[in-house]
């Protein structure tokens, strides 16, 4: 079955602070490689989803990366304010399987 | 465009007893995936139904099941309950089956187990 770690397992910034995370999967087989914001007491959200090596996106501050060769992606967020805060899952599948989710991020942004 | 809905939004069963969830899809959505939440575990893979037809499942026991209606609408069954049992269970959907879909979670159902 598919691993997707992510880490940390939760940091706690101040508003203005700049941040990353890490979700690291296993390279073989590939296929796509998703990121969620989730927010209490609402549904998972979509931020991203990237498919091809060296793929970068950007919505607002917040940006990722793919490395599919070795097997990470990192999730940007410029100038953190306290509505970014949230816990951020990364899922991956291969070809043909379910996505798979990593545990998340839990990110606390005070004020 | 209405989003995911699922219902019943929050549940007590006892142990032994079963519980049917049921999931609609955001319209014109064909695939439908369901999760497990528990603190700690994260989302865990249960089943993903595509045009009625099962593509992929989680490693659940038995006691687990689902399907999906023509009208792409899902529900899953969870028989002979247990404590574990207790959890978020949210479903999503997306356009297309593949997985480099964009997926629309619901609101979940809070299933207690007593």
């Amino acid at each position: 079955i598919l691993n997707v770690e992510q880490s940390p397992q939760s940091l706690h910034v101040q508003e203005g602070d700049s941040t990353n995370f890490t979700c690291s999967f296993p390279s073989s087989n590939f296929y796509a490689l998703h990121w969620y914001r989730w927010e209490t007491a609402k549904s998972p959200e979509a931020l991203f989803v990237m498919t091809l090596n060296g793929d970068e996106k950007k919505k607002g501050r917040i940006s990722a990366t793919l490395n599919t060769k070795e097997g990470y992606s990192y999730l940007y967020i410029k100038g953190s304010q306290p509505e970014d805060s949230a816990t951020y899952l990364c899922a991956c599948n291969q070809a043909g399987t379910a996505l798979i989710f990593g545990k998340g991020t839990t990110l606390s942004v005070s004020s | 465009k209405a989003g995911v809905t699922q219902t019943p939004r929050y549940l007590i069963k006892t142990r032994g007893q079963q519980v049917t969830l049921s999931c609609s899809p955001i319209s014109g959505h064909r695939s439908v995936s369901w999760y497990q939440q528990t603190p700690g575990q994260g989302l865990q893979f249960l089943f993903e139904y595509f045009s009625e037809t099962q593509r992929n499942k989680g490693n659940f026991p038995g006691r687990f099941s689902g399907r999906q209606f023509s009208n792409s609408r899902s529900e899953m069954n969870v028989s002979t309950l247990e404590l574990g049992d207790s959890a978020l269970y949210l479903c999503a959907s997306s356009g297309a089956a593949g997985n480099t879909d964009t997926q629309y979670f619901g609101p979940g159902t809070r299933l207690t187990v007593l």
